[in-house]
């Protein structure tokens, strides 16, 4: 069975202070793994998707990255609005996501 | 180009009634997937509907089910339900199978 292991559970962060979130995988046959940002209350906003070893995606002050057993997602410079769960899922043969527990970042102005 | 809509937003429902949540994809996807969140995890896979078939299920009841129509949108189906039904129902939808997915705001289920 897939398995998704997110650390730490929560992170707070001044703003400014650079920091990495990790997703460490175990899965038959990776299709992708995939990183959202979800906003209390609502549903997951899709930011990137990673498909091999040593593949990296940047958006605005996220950078994501992956490995053959985990993925990190570095956050330079934070602003308060980057205050909230990011999620990382993977996609194995089967076409579901399995998504890991999240990780809850606030960051203080 | 509309995003993934879910309807309706909130619902409240009594142990052993029956739920029907209704899904819209985003134009141009014929992949539609429902997830269940419960509070402070991530979201359970359900099952995926790809062009109009049920194409995988998780670990859910038989008592949940689902129908996608021609224009692929979809319905996720509910029966006697239980108190730990109540959670957040996501809905998302990909342009195929392999691609991301994109998700609906969720609909908030409450069994009292």
């Amino acid at each position: 069975e897939d398995q998704v292991t997110q650390s730490p559970e929560a992170l707070r962060l001044q703003e400014g202070e650079s920091s990495s979130l990790n997703c460490s995988y175990t899965v038959s046959g990776l299709r992708g793994l995939f990183w959202y940002r979800q906003d209390p209350g609502k549903g997951p906003e899709f930011l990137f998707t990673l498909y091999s070893a040593g593949e990296e995606k940047e958006k605005e002050r996220l950078k994501a990255t992956l490995t053959k057993k985990e993925s990190f997602l570095h956050i330079t410079a934070p602003k308060p609005e980057d205050s909230a769960t990011y999620l990382c899922a993977v996609q194995a043969g089967d076409y579901k996501l399995s998504f890991g527990a999240g990780t809850t970042v606030t960051v203080r102005a | 180009e509309t995003g993934v809509t879910q309807s309706p937003t909130h619902l409240i429902k009594t142990r052993g009634q029956q739920v029907t949540l209704r899904c819209s994809s985003q134009s141009g996807h014929n992949t539609v997937s429902w997830y269940q969140q419960a509070l402070g995890q991530g979201p359970q896979f359900i099952f995926q509907y790809y062009r109009e078939e049920e194409n995988g299920r998780g670990n859910f009841p038989p008592r949940f089910s689902g129908l996608q129509f021609p224009n692929y949108s979809s319905e996720l189906n509910v029966n006697a339900l239980e108190l730990d039904d109540s959670a957040l129902y996501l809905c998302a939808s990909s342009r195929d199978r392999a691609y991301e997915q994109y998700f609906g705001p969720g609909t908030r289920l409450t069994v009292t």
